[in-house]
């Protein structure tokens, strides 16, 4: 199984601010890689696919980027919406798996 | 517009069954691969199992294998997950989940969740 990593558990982002999020497999996913936001009471939202690809009506704002086993969603201008919980989740191998999360919070 | 639906979930104690099903609409059901996955209380997402859109395999989390069975019903455009043998640790969120884009199983329609609670 593939180990997903996410680091660091918990951001402290202030508004307008660049947010860096980090995700590491176990071994290497081939971009095979999506990125999704959760907020309290509601259920995930794919952002990123392909390691890179925005989902449909995804700002611009919001960016995937890496290969391999380490990879990073950038967040360029954080607005008050984007705090949130973030997973990154594999679908190279079975069984599909999802790292920890990273919850950006407002500082 | 693409909706996904659950239903079925509830108490039920440990070594009971429960059967979730899902109902989607606005899309071309019979050709997407499905998935369930869950979300413990406060706790992050955890695949479950995946149903293939192109052909009939099927594919489970270990620590569901055996014990849960995923189908779908193409003339409803229904997914449902069979659970039997429920342990305390099944307690979660269940939600359904359709195939996104590009190569591989990452999910860009996610229905609202129905809520499993395993305990005596």
């Amino acid at each position: 199984e593939i180990v997903m990593t996410q680091s660091p558990a918990t951001l402290s982002v202030s508004p307008g601010e660049r947010a860096t999020l980090s995700c590491r497999a176990s071994e290497s996913v081939s971009s095979n890689l999506a990125w999704y936001q959760q907020k309290p009471g509601q259920s995930p939202r794919l952002l990123i696919y392909g390691a890179s690809t925005r989902a449909t009506g995804i700002p611009a704002r919001l960016s995937g980027s890496g290969s391999g086993t380490e990879y990073t969603l950038t967040i360029s201008s954080l607005q008050s919406e984007d705090f949130a919980v973030y997973y990154c989740q594999q679908y190279n191998n079975w069984p599909l798996t999802f790292g920890g999360g990273t919850k950006v919070e407002i500082k | 517009e693409v909706q996904l639906l659950e239903s079925g979930g509830g108490l039920v104690q440990p070594g009971g069954s429960l059967r979730l099903s899902c109902a989607a609409s606005g899309f071309s059901f019979s050709t997407y691969a499905m998935s369930w996955v869950r979300q413990a209380p406060g706790k992050g997402l955890d695949w479950v199992s995946t149903f293939s859109g192109s052909s009939d395999s099927t594919y489970y989390a270990d620590s569901v294998k055996g014990r849960f069975t995923i189908s779908r019903d193409n003339s409803k455009n229904t997914l449902y997950l069979q659970m039997n043998s429920l342990r305390v640790e099944d307690t979660a969120v269940y939600y359904c989940a359709k195939k996104g884009g590009g190569y591989g199983e990452n999910f860009d329609y996610w229905g609202q969740g129905t809520l499993v609670t395993v305990s005596s």
